[in-house]
């Protein structure tokens, strides 16, 4: 099946700082990708979508400031949370959606973010 | 905005017998996707099962099936033969299809699968 690579898997950082994550798609063209936030034991609350070339659209609440997505090509799009705070902590799940299998989700492995 | 409900929050079953979740949704939409995914403690979404609402057939794979009911915007997950592997966490999903696609999930049920 397709492979969904995100990285890094954990990441510590102070207050204040910013935390790149990456999310590629391995063996597919991903024109669409969803970034998640995911709280302990709770749900995927979807946090923005991003079109390869296109601005993302964000989902309301969600600080588009705070959180910045560039999809700069079709198998590569980075979340960058900037100026990080610990209610920033949470883990970050991306998946992309294959052009040629177009209901489908391929997720990534997550990341947990903690901010101290 | 398309809402998915899932009503139980932890289920507890014997290895080797079945377990049935709960899901419902509410959308205005009659062509679209629902799916199962399952997380387990290492935390990576893996689909277990999908069908698509034009399909009356419940869709089936190994030992999961669906009891899909599209005029009672119901989609129940069946886990037979249960083993200590499937020992996750259930989500209930929602997708339209087309551009604006993208997946809706429910609050999600833990299934614990006892020795």
């Amino acid at each position: 099946g397709a492979v969904v690579s995100q990285h890094p898997s954990r990441v510590i950082c102070k207050s204040g700082t910013s935390v790149k994550i990456e999310c590629r798609s391995l063996d597919f063209q991903a024109t669409t990708m969803f970034w998640y936030r995911q709280f302990p034991k709770k749900s995927l609350m979807l946090m923005a979508t991003s079109n390869e070339g296109s601005k993302a659209t964000y989902e309301q609440g969600v600080e588009k400031d705070k959180f910045l997505i560039n999809h700069a090509s079709l198998t590569l799009s980075t979340l960058t949370v900037t100026s990080a705070h610990p209610e920033d902590s949470s883990f970050y799940i991306c998946s992309a959606r294959d052009s040629l299998m177009n209901e489908k989700l391929f997720f990534g492995s997550g990341t947990q973010l903690s901010v101290l | 905005a398309q809402t998915v409900t899932q009503s139980q929050p932890e289920m507890s079953v014997q290895e080797a017998e079945t377990v049935t979740l709960s899901c419902t949704y509410d959308t205005s939409e009659s062509n679209y996707y629902l799916f199962w995914y399952k997380q387990p403690p290492s935390r990576q979404m893996i689909l277990v099962i999908r069908q698509e609402a034009y399909k009356q057939q419940n869709a089936t794979e190994n030992r999961f099936s669906v009891n899909f009911q599209k005029a009672a915007k119901s989609f129940s997950l069946k886990i037979s033969d249960s083993q200590l592997g499937d020992t996750a966490m259930y989500f209930c999903a929602f997708g339209l299809t087309g551009t604006d696609y993208k997946l809706s999930f429910g609050a999600g049920t833990t299934v614990t699968v006892r020795a």
